[in-house]
């Protein structure tokens, strides 16, 4: 266990639907970042946030959406879904400026039919 | 913005040396990390370079040159279960973010 627990495990939707994807990051961990990984394809940043706040954004769709709560924990929203979509999302957590201390959640597969 | 390249794919022997490589353009370089992850399972932390040199950890190793934006992990007496895909992953200076290669895809065979 790494201490980043992600909630589902798999997903399985159909077009044009909504999930939420949940993330509780270590503790102590005041940074969680959102990553998607499509079949055979890197880890694409989506966006982080520290404490609370969005810090940095990437190639991430209008149709996802995230936030972190007062107890750090965070969600992914994605809408409007596409097959395209379906990937294994991964969440990972962080102290800021920890050395090489950025641990990750063991991912939630979504499938979109 | 960053850019990231490694090899795509790499084979090796059980008992061998393999060097994987990872060239970076980046602004605000803030350290370099290696991640292992097999397939399907999340990725797990290898090593981190902030300063040019290598640093070794056990089996494995990881040189960095900043003025070349090169990096490279070394990995030693190959073992079966070392099949996996290596990331190479530069840290943002202002955010922390990580930023990965698309990996390299790591076979040993007996």
């Amino acid at each position: 266990d790494s201490g980043v627990t992600q909630t589902p495990k798999h997903l399985i939707t159909a077009t044009g639907q909504r999930v939420t994807l949940r993330c509780s990051p270590r503790s102590g961990d005041l940074s969680v970042y959102w990553y998607q990984q499509s079949l055979d394809q890197g880890l694409q940043f989506l966006i982080q946030y520290y404490n609370g706040e969005e810090r940095a954004k990437g190639n991430i769709l209008e149709r996802f959406s995230a936030q972190q709560f007062p107890d750090l924990h965070s969600e992914l929203n994605l809408s409007s879904l596409e097959l395209g979509d379906s990937a294994l999302y991964f969440c990972a957590s962080s102290v800021e400026g920890a050395r090489g201390d950025y641990t990750f959640g063991s991912g939630t597969r979504l499938t979109v039919v | 913005g960053q850019n990231i390249d490694q090899p795509t794919e790499m084979t090796a022997t059980e008992g061998a040396i393999v060097q994987i490589n990872c060239t970076y353009q980046t602004s605000g370089f803030n350290g370099l990390f290696w991640y292992q992850q097999h397939a399907g399972e999340a990725p797990t932390f290898l090593s981190y370079n902030v300063l040019d040199g290598l640093e070794e950890k056990g089996r494995f190793s990881s040189f960095l040159s900043r003025s070349k934006g090169y990096s490279y992990l070394l990995l030693k007496e190959l073992q079966m279960k070392d099949s996996a895909s290596y990331l190479c992953a530069v840290r943002s200076y202002n955010t922390d973010k990580l930023i990965f290669g698309t990996g390299t895809r790591l076979q040993v065979f007996p």
